[in-house]
Formats: structure tokens, C-alpha cells, sequence
């Protein structure tokens, strides 16, 4: 599977326990997004990333939250200390440069916080 | 007010109608994106415009950047095209609208 591979589908979390998703981008990708999708609302940015930099990250909650796109293996969103109200459906996606062929989205990870 | 307007916010219609929705913008943008998203699926990027008019299969897309709007067309709807479908636009990041939810009924 040549697509944006996210790990792992599905991730229940007690509160205040780490949560860590997973994305590896396409293929030839060097361009990873991060976005949140709350239940009912639509999606919203969290953050761009190039391998080990990060580009933007103005949608990224100003504490608990982090991202990496290392220069090896996929890229990590962390959350520390979960809350309920993190649950939600955490999607990647991935680009080229300047994302001038589009991007292609993973199947998102649903975080469930008990 | 969003910078990403989607409408109709739902949608349900018979098998076999014409379908349209339309998403207008308020930003300067560099492609505008339609995305289809399956209940407790993924996401699934249908168009990436930016400008003229794009075809697969039933589906058509148009994009008009004089009036910042842009139409989903679904010709001969079926009920396996009932998903939320989300118009996105690239600026330095995408901005995503809210998403229409179409449903076709058998």
C-alpha cells in the first residue's frame, strides 16, 4: 500500500495516560499534516511538518500536544495527560512540497478517552 | 463568518437525481480540494482545482476564481455516493468546510 498508512485505527486512553499516533506518509511525500476532527464538527489544522522541522504549528493546542516528523520512521502526534475532550478523529496527511499535486489523507486514528 | 462555506449543510435526494453542492471562500487560494468521508471512514480526496472544471466519472467539479466559488456535481446518484462531502482550500495550510451530508435514498 503505496498511501498515507496511520497507526493505530482505533486507541483507548484513561485519562491523563499519553496517547501516540502514528503516520507514515506516501511514498515520495516529505510534506506531513496533522488535523482533528471533533465529533459534529469538521476538521480543523493542527500542524505542518517537513521532516525534522516543524512549519506551522498555529492549530496545535498550546500545551499537552506535540508533533515530529523525524528524519527516520513515521511521524508522531503526542498527546500527554488525555482528556475527554480529546476524543476525536486525528487524521495525516501527506504532500510534496508546497502540496502542488494535492494530498492524500490517511485513514485517521479515533481516539476514545475514558 | 467561515472563511470555507459549504451549503446545503444536508442533503437527501432519490436514487438517480442530480446532485449539487457548492462551496464558496473568502481567502486568496492556490487549488481548491473536494473530499468525500464515509461514516466512520476515511477521508478520500475526489478534485484538487484551480480552475476550469474537472470530470471522474459521475462526478464533476467547477471552480469559478473571479467569484470564489466552486460546485460538486453528482450526475445519477446512487446510494453508495451517501457520505459527508467537504470542501477544503489550500492558502499556507487548508482550511476545510464544514462538510455537506448527503444522503440517497434506494
Amino acid at each position: 500500500n503505496a498511501g498515507v498508512m496511520q497507526n493505530p485505527r482505533h486507541l483507548v486512553r484513561r485519562r491523563g495516560q499519553e496517547a501516540r499516533l502514528r503516520c507514515s506518509p506516501m511514498k515520495g511525500h516529505s510534506h506531513v499534516y496533522w488535523y482533528r476532527q471533533l465529533p459534529e464538527e469538521g476538521l480543523k489544522f493542527m500542524v505542518y511538518l517537513q521532516k525534522e522541522n516543524i512549519i506551522d504549528e498555529s492549530g496545535m493546542p498550546k500545551e499537552r500536544f506535540s508533533a515530529e516528523f523525524p528524519k527516520e520512521g513515521p511521524s508522531i502526534l503526542r498527546i500527554q495527560q488525555v482528556v475527554r475532550g480529546d476524543s476525536a478523529a486525528y487524521f495525516c496527511a501527506s504532500s510534496l512540497p508546497t502540496g502542488s499535486n494535492g494530498y492524500t489523507f490517511g485513514s485517521g486514528t479515533r481516539l476514545t478517552v475514558v | 463568518k467561515n472563511e470555507v462555506e459549504q451549503s446545503p449543510q444536508n442533503l437527501t435526494a432519490q436514487e438517480g437525481e442530480f446532485i449539487t453542492i457548492n462551496c464558496s471562500y473568502s481567502v486568496g487560494i492556490s487549488a481548491l480540494h473536494w473530499l468525500q468521508q464515509h461514516p466512520g471512514g476515511g477521508i478520500v480526496s475526489l478534485f484538487m482545482l484551480s480552475s476550469g472544471k474537472k470530470k471522474h466519472g459521475r462526478l464533476i467539479a467547477t471552480i469559478n476564481i473571479q467569484e470564489k466559488h466552486s460546485s460538486l456535481h453528482i450526475t445519477a446518484s446512487h446510494p453508495r455516493d451517501s457520505a459527508v462531502y467537504i470542501c477544503a482550500v489550500s492558502v499556507d495550510k487548508i482550511i476545510f468546510g464544514k462538510g455537506t451530508r448527503l444522503h440517497i435514498l434506494p
